[in-house]
């Protein structure tokens, strides 16, 4: 099965600073990836995916941004975070009958 | 259009009691479904999953869930809670003829009482 990295478990950050949030795969090739707010600790909000290398669809117009440069390698990130950015960050990677979900990063804008 | 609803936001049971978390769900092509776990800032942990085959599928730590077509249902239950159990629940549905997202309800907190 496969197992997700995901770093850093917690962070605060000021407004107007940049972010980079990575999660990386292992036990599989050329997954589909996935970058995940959960706010609240409630429900999943699909932020970015992506099928491939280079390849990213955004689902949510915001502030934030993400990139795939390598094959298991899925980065989230932010020129300028805002206040609204806080919340709980889950980077996912699926097969055809299961995802697999990073521990998570819990993000403050202080 | 897929749709995943848990009409509970909250359930509460007492230690020992039978649990149920409930799920119904909208796909147009075979549904596989799905239940995970999420306990406090944490990732979201599988429990179990439906794709093809017995309609009640048993999963993890006690877990399981009964896929009912014609109610378009994927209850989750257990038939004695522990206080171990509380956390934040999430059903999942993804249409198994394509290739689309899974979509997620919007999970129900569960509270075991001792």
């Amino acid at each position: 099965s496969q197992t997700i990295h995901q770093w850093p478990a917690t962070l605060v950050q000021p407004v107007g600073s940049p972010l980079s949030l990575e999660c990386t795969v292992e036990g599989t090739s050329n997954p589909n990836l996935y970058w995940y707010r959960q706010a609240a600790g409630r429900g999943l909000q699909l932020l970015f995916y992506s099928v491939g290398i280079g390849q990213i669809s955004s689902e949510v117009p915001q502030n934030l941004s993400a990139s795939r440069p390598q094959d298991r390698q899925f980065i989230l990130s932010s020129k300028k975070l805002l206040l609204s950015d806080s919340g709980f960050y889950l980077c996912a990677s699926r097969t055809n009958t299961e995802a697999f979900f990073g521990q998570g990063t819990r993000l403050t804008v202080v | 259009a897929q749709s995943v609803a848990q009409p509970e936001d909250q359930v509460n049971v007492a230690e020992g009691n039978p649990l149920t978390v409930k799920c119904t769900y909208s796909v147009s092509g075979n549904p596989y479904l799905f239940w995970y776990v999420q306990y406090p800032n944490r990732g979201l942990q599988f429990l179990l999953k439906y794709i093809t085959g017995d309609n009640l599928v048993k999963g993890s730590y006690g877990f399981e869930a009964e896929f009912n077509k014609s109610q378009t249902s994927f209850h989750l239950k257990k038939p004695s809670a522990l206080v171990s159990d509380s956390a934040l629940y999430f059903c999942a549905v993804r249409d198994g003829d394509s290739n689309y997202q899974l979509i997620w309800g919007a999970g129900t907190k569960l509270i075991i009482k001792p």
